[in-house]
């Protein structure tokens, strides 16, 4: 299995600009997460799903940001319109009972 | 909710020396206690986990330590080397309930 794979891992874009960050989880794993990585916040969970189904959206910071997961293989973060203090690393995880997560090589989101 | 605090922030070990790392968490229902290691720019990965019904885990120069009653477990390496050099992370979990709190990361640096 390839693992969790995310894209784009580098994005760069201006302030306002719309950003989608996207997700493929490892297959038959039920569960899919996002998370955003800081130095002053650390792990931050934004939201996740179990069999597709948004389950915990409570750390999604605001409006401006959405998550889909349309079906198994695939997830979406969208950030729109985008600020500077969007930067940060976004990885995703998929976790299938009774194991632990596996991360993504993370999205590396910088917003001038 | 769960809470996780982990301690100490940062770590410098002399290379062959053990380090200790340790979190407490609030929720007495958690039973699933996950570590993981992120090397510098890369993503987190599980190095070892303990559910509630060990006391004590060991893989290699690795363990983990697990106290119920005070709520609060712990990460040992022993015969540190170079390659251990990383930022470490603990997380807490009920079991059946993906989600996993995380504490914020301990740097952990072997010093040659």
């Amino acid at each position: 299995d390839a693992g969790v794979i995310q894209s784009p891992r580098h994005e760069v874009t201006e302030m306002g600009q719309e950003v989608t960050l996207r997700c493929k989880p490892i297959s038959g794993h039920n569960s899919l997460f996002w998370y955003r990585q800081t130095m002053m916040r650390g792990l931050e969970l934004l939201i996740y799903f179990n069999n597709n189904v948004p389950i915990d959206d409570s750390g999604m910071p605001e409006d401006r940001f959405s998550a889909k997961m349309p079906n198994a293989s695939f997830s979406t973060l969208k950030i729109q319109p985008s600020e500077p203090r969007d930067s940060a690393v976004y990885f995703c995880a998929s976790m299938e009972m009774p194991s632990g997560y596996t991360f993504g090589s993370g999205t590396r989101l910088t917003v001038v | 909710g769960e809470n996780v605090e982990q301690h100490p922030s940062t770590l410098s070990v002399q290379e062959g020396d053990s380090a200790v790392i340790k979190c407490t968490y609030s929720d007495s229902a958690s039973n699933y206690f996950p570590w993981y290691k992120q090397e510098l720019g890369k993503r987190p990965q599980l190095i070892i986990d303990i559910r509630s019904n060990v006391g004590e885990k060991k893989d290699q120069r690795i363990a983990v330590t697990l106290n119920k009653t005070a709520k609060h477990f712990s990460l040992h390496i022993t015969e540190t080397q170079p390659e251990d050099s990383a930022v470490y992370f603990c997380a807490a979990s009920f079991f059946g309930n993906e989600k996993l709190t995380f504490g914020t990361g301990t740097r952990l640096t072997i010093i040659p």
